[in-house]
């Protein structure tokens, strides 16, 4: 079974609107990461926040993660039609150097 | 695609067929992964390898083999390809890090008739 499960399934807003999605998971983790996947292409690798973080930023990405209630949201601001694509969290857990990942948000940012 | 490629993109085989797919990297990255991905059920992991000769199963093994006879190949062999493995192929590299951040290749499309 998948380690991470974001929530919602699919999200559509208009450009410039801010865009949240969650990711819950099970175990204990090292880290949680956050990738995008663009419409035929491979995951790329968004941003990394440890176990002992709570937040972190990059560029217009906020990430937040709970280890208490085992969730992660990554917030998407001032969003871009080029932001349209599908998100995925991923958990390394106790495996070290595997990933696991959940079954990804679909985002669309209407121009 | 951080010097990954993937060979072939698209294949088109019939159920019973072998089939290998290859990953090849220019990063010299220790871990390489093969992952597939089907419409809700995310990416799930196949087999990986942690240096050369070095593999390990993943979360969907059965029906697949790997080897790495270098640092910058990794072949996955269907044996004998079945509709179940109609899916989108994707290779991954890592370095050797606590980071643990993943490079991803373009993909592969592989059907089974």
């Amino acid at each position: 079974s998948q380690q991470g499960e974001e929530d919602p399934q699919a999200l559509s807003i208009q450009e410039g609107e801010n865009a949240t999605m969650n990711c819950s998971y099970k175990t204990s983790i090292n880290n949680l990461q956050w990738y995008r996947q663009n419409s035929g292409r491979g995951l790329v690798h968004l941003i990394l926040i440890r176990s002992n973080e709570r937040e972190k930023h990059s560029g217009r990405l906020r990430v937040t993660l709970d280890t208490s209630k085992k969730s992660s949201s990554l917030l998407i601001t001032a969003s871009r039609a080029a932001d349209t694509a599908s998100y995925f969290c991923a958990t390394d857990g106790a495996s070290g150097s595997r990933l696991t990942f959940g079954e990804g948000t679909q985002l669309t940012v209407n121009p | 695609d951080a010097g990954i490629t993937q060979s072939p993109r698209h294949k088109v085989t019939e159920t019973g067929t072998p089939v290998t797919l290859r990953c090849h990297q220019t990063e010299n990255h220790r871990y390489m992964y093969w992952y597939r991905q089907d419409p809700g059920h995310g990416l799930r992991l196949i087999h990986y390898s942690y240096g050369v000769k070095d593999t390990d199963k993943g979360e969907v093994s059965d029906g697949y083999s790997v080897s790495r006879s270098k640092t910058e190949d990794f072949l996955l062999t269907l044996e004998s390809a079945t509709s179940s493995q109609t899916s989108v192929y994707f290779c991954a590299i890592g370095q050797q890090s606590s980071y643990n951040e993943q490079f991803f290749g373009p993909g592969t499309r592989l059907t089974v008739l």
